[in-house]
């Protein structure tokens, strides 16, 4: 059975950085790309990042570019998240997400809420 | 950035109901997945590449749609299926998703 685990969230001032983790297991992590997703509170889906299998590629949208990498770990089956700079924009909660086929975010982890607030 | 619009934002509808949900992109796109979202939950993958069901989503569901304009259709509504269904597109970067369309039962 595939498991997610995202840890690593919380309340965190604007301009400050934070680091998210998920656990994965259940299929062998090397083999997939792997995305965050967030989703600020009462509002949709959004996109964050995604990486290769080995790492060597990433991919963000503008909205958090230059401001948060992903970061994978195949020997621990871990992917992270760190988030420099935060803005209270950034305030959701943050999904890990194992892709699928054609760019589908095929499961999700539970998800860890990040509150940006002074 | 292709936008995703989701008509409509939210509906009711009666258990045996028959009931779509559309999603237009601003742009065109090879195909549309769709995630189902129960409140409190995680989403799930529910169709992909436009009309593949999801392992374990019921064939009273599916996809249609090309270019432009997308729906996710169920055949007769039933209990379960209250959620916020959500479009997303991945043929261009960056990734979108439609706002979502909440489905409540009447």
């Amino acid at each position: 059975e595939v498991q997610l685990v995202e840890s690593g969230g919380g309340l965190v001032q604007p301009g400050r950085s934070l680091k998210l983790s998920c656990a994965a297991s259940g299929f062998t992590f090397s083999n997939y790309y792997m995305a965050w997703v967030r989703q600020a509170p009462k509002k949709g889906l959004e996109w964050v990042a995604t990486i290769s299998t080995s790492g060597s590629r990433t991919y963000y949208p503008d909205s958090v570019k230059g401001r948060f990498t992903i970061s994978r770990d195949n020997a621990k089956s871990s992917l992270y998240l760190q988030m420099n700079s935060l803005k209270s924009e950034d305030t959701a909660t943050y999904y890990c997400a194992r892709q699928g086929l054609i760019t589908t975010f095929a499961y999700w982890g539970q998800g860890t809420l990040v509150t940006v607030s002074s | 950035e292709i936008v995703l619009t989701q008509s409509p934002t939210t509906m009711a509808a009666s258990p045996g109901e028959k009931v779509t949900l559309t999603c237009r992109a601003s742009s065109s796109v090879s195909y549309m997945h769709w995630y189902q979202q129960r409140s409190g939950t995680s989403p799930k993958l529910w169709i992909y590449e436009t009309s593949k069901l999801a392992s374990g989503v019921p064939n009273r569901f599916s996809g249609s749609g090309s270019g432009t304009s997308y729906s996710l259709t169920i055949n007769s509504m039933e209990t379960e299926d209250a959620a916020t269904y959500y479009c997303q597109q991945g043929s261009s970067y960056p990734w979108t998703f439609g706002g979502g369309t909440k489905l409540e039962l009447k």
